[in-house]
């Protein structure tokens, strides 16, 4: 059982350029979460999908795109990379169930962008 | 607008000692608080969960306590051990609320 799992682990990009994130979870939980961590600052959300076919904006969102590619599957992608993106990007699901959002979270990709 | 407070100084404690760790809140109603721990380089762990009408929740050595009227959650860990150094978020949730993090505190527990 692997759990949230995320690739890549590392990255570099230079400005301008693009990529994607990908995160996968074995859990069958409808509700999956997009997560960028940077010091001082906390757990910012980017994106959430509640379940396989929506997604809605989180605290953060501006520079990302988001695909729900299937229940398992929610995919963060860079189009144009800059600096200030610069971040520990964590992935995270949960069975939707008000009143007990545990979230359980991959071990995340570290983005440089230079 | 919605706050979440974690004193951002990190907590240094000795060994076998209780530590706690708190958690305040304004302008936010949540139905349940959370508590993870967080190691360096990796993603948080969920811990406990505790919700509104909820006074205290224990598990093993970490009991938490959430005051609604004073806006305040505690987390303590008793007989702490140097394995239990780590960086500790609360978030707050429920209703049509995603789960909101504070920034953590990080707790270092000396042998």
């Amino acid at each position: 059982n692997a759990g949230v799992t995320q690739t890549p682990k590392f990255q570099v990009l230079k400005t301008g350029q693009s990529m994607t994130l990908q995160c996968a979870q074995d859990m069958n939980h409808n509700s999956m979460y997009w997560y960028r961590q940077d010091p001082g600052m906390g757990l910012r959300l980017i994106y959430y999908s509640a379940s396989e076919g929506t997604t809605d904006k989180g605290e953060v969102p501006n520079g990302y795109n988001v695909s729900r590619l299937n229940k398992r599957e929610f995919s963060l992608r860079l189009e144009s990379a800059a600096p200030s993106q610069t971040s520990v990007y964590f992935c995270a699901s949960s069975e939707l169930n008000r009143g007990q959002e545990t979230q359980y979270f991959g071990p995340g990709t570290r983005l440089l962008v230079l | 607008s919605q706050k979440i407070e974690q004193n951002s100084e990190a907590l240094n404690i000795q060994e076998g000692k209780t530590a706690t760790l708190t958690c305040n809140y304004t302008n936010y109603s949540p139905a349940y608080l959370q508590w993870y721990r967080q190691d360096p380089g990796r993603g948080p762990v969920f811990l406990l969960l505790i919700r509104e009408n909820e006074k205290e929740k224990r598990k093993e050595r970490l009991k938490v306590t959430f005051d609604t009227t004073l806006k305040q959650s505690l987390f303590h860990i008793t007989a702490s051990q140097p394995a239990d150094s780590a960086t500790y978020l609360c978030a707050l949730g429920g209703g049509s609320y995603i789960p909101t993090f504070g920034r953590g505190t990080s707790l270092i527990v000396h042998p």
